[in-house]
């Protein structure tokens, strides 16, 4: 099963700041968290990773709480083509490092 | 996504017959993994190699499916027998020199 939740769906107007929240209530130390996004028919593209300090790339900011239950990606001016379906995964502390996907966030950025 | 590609893009099949797919990471990833999603699904993992061993093969639905990897890049994913329950868009990943899982396009198979 997958370690985090998500809100099932999310809308936000384009331009504006896009906030998708991430519980992972029992993430271990050295466990990161990831997200990613899935665009129609398209393989999941990666966004951002982080473990404890708060990360920005060109695509995406994240931000971790400080007990590390979670956290928030930020699409800090969002557009049509930022319509996705948004992953957090908590990369599993193994060996393997496989990811485990749960049902994600699909945004809808609106006109 | 990172140079991740695979073949084919679209595979039609009759049940019963055997598939290959297959996934081409660029020179230097190291680790590569196969993920499948169902129609309406998430994806689920399927298996992991490192170099050319699969040290985590626990996704693997049935003795149906195999995968092999071969000079520690390309890797076949083989499917025996398929079943309409097979239907779905196998999603190759692989990792550089970070532990970043970059996926290709995906094969999206269809079994009739």
């Amino acid at each position: 099963d997958a370690k985090t939740t998500q809100p099932t769906s999310m809308d936000c107007a384009e331009g504006r700041a896009a906030n998708l929240p991430c519980n992972h209530s029992t993430i271990s130390g050295n466990e990161y968290v990831y997200w990613y996004r899935q665009i129609h028919s398209q393989g999941p593209q990666y966004i951002i990773h982080g473990l404890k300090n708060n990360e920005t790339n060109e695509m995406a900011s994240l931000i971790i709480t400080e007990d590390r239950k979670s956290s928030t990606l930020i699409l800090p001016h969002a557009t049509l083509r930022d319509t996705a379906v948004y992953y957090c995964i908590v990369r599993v502390g193994s060996n393997t490092g496989k990811l485990i996907f749960g049902q994600g966030t699909t945004l809808q950025v609106k006109p | 996504g990172a140079g991740v590609s695979q073949s084919p893009s679209n595979k039609v099949t009759e049940k019963g017959k055997d598939v290959e797919l297959r996934c081409d990471p660029i020179s230097g990833h190291t680790a590569l993994y196969w993920y499948r999603q169902s129609l309406g699904q998430g994806l689920e993992f399927l298996i992991y190699f490192q170099g050319n061993s699969a040290p985590d093969k626990s996704g693997l639905p049935s003795d149906r499916f195999s995968a092999e990897r071969t000079g520690g890049s390309v890797s076949t994913l083989t499917i025996q027998r398929t079943q309409q329950e097979d239907s779905a868009v196998y999603l190759c990943a692989a990792t550089g020199y970070g532990e970043t899982q970059y996926f290709g396009p995906g094969t999206r198979l269809l079994v009739l």
